[in-house]
């Protein structure tokens, strides 16, 4: 079935530094996908909307210039968060619907396997 | 917003049927209800989605109401393994069309 694939799962990291999380879809094409941040024990967080060839739909209250996200090809989005701080750990996931048709369920969603940000 | 309403948390017996209710009474027309779970520090599973008839897979069935403004997702027979929080979302079918995660209900599955 369809994956989407995320990497790293986990990573640590120095404040200051800036950390790239890439998301891919293993055999379909993604036009868009989706990045979302997750805190303890809440629920996921819409961040962004990543769109091929074109720049991020920012959500509301979400730093375009602290979180960076480029979908250069039709299956890589990657996120980058720039000069990471310690609030800014988190579970970071990722999510891209299948196309219409051709077997596909109508608009299912399939998410990465999540990257674990730690800033010290 | 999320466009749902579920209860914070509900416990179930291993074997048992486990019923999880969600509200979505704003829901259009066009928007099919889906069925998430998170299991701790995963990212979300697909379940299942229906946008009128009731479901059923593999994993779970849908029972939707007719005016469409609730329904239930049904784990026929929980295991420890169901143990997760589950989602349930109201969205298009437009593969551009995003998800709002609401905050979802937390199964105990009970030994």
């Amino acid at each position: 079935g369809a994956v989407v694939s995320q990497h790293p799962s986990w990573v640590i990291c120095k404040s200051g530094t800036s950390v790239k999380i890439e998301c891919r879809s293993l055999d379909f094409q993604a036009t868009t996908m989706f990045w979302y941040r997750q805190f303890p024990k809440q629920s996921l967080m819409l961040m962004a909307t990543s769109n091929e060839g074109s720049k991020a739909t920012y959500e509301q209250g979400v730093e375009k210039d602290k979180f960076l996200i480029n979908h250069a090809s039709l299956t890589l989005s990657t996120l980058t968060v720039t000069s990471a701080h310690p609030e800014d750990s988190s579970f970071y996931i990722c999510s891209a619907s299948l196309p219409s048709g051709g077997g596909f369920n109508t608009g299912e969603l399939f998410f990465g396997e999540g990257s674990r940000l730690t800033v010290l | 917003d999320a466009k749902t309403t579920q209860p914070p948390s509900m416990d179930c017996a291993e074997g048992r049927a486990a019923n999880l209710p969600c509200n979505h009474s704003t829901i259009s027309g066009n928007e099919y209800v889906y069925w998430y779970r998170q299991i701790h520090s995963q990212g979300p599973q697909y379940i299942i989605h229906g946008l009128k008839n009731n479901e059923t897979n593999e994993m779970a069935s849908l029972i939707i109401t007719e005016d469409r403004k609730s329904s239930t997702l049904i784990l026929p027979h929980a295991t420890l393994r169901d143990t997760a929080v589950y989602y349930c979302i109201v969205r298009s079918s437009s593969r551009d069309d995003k998800i709002i995660f609401g905050k979802g209900t937390r199964l105990h599955i009970l030994p």
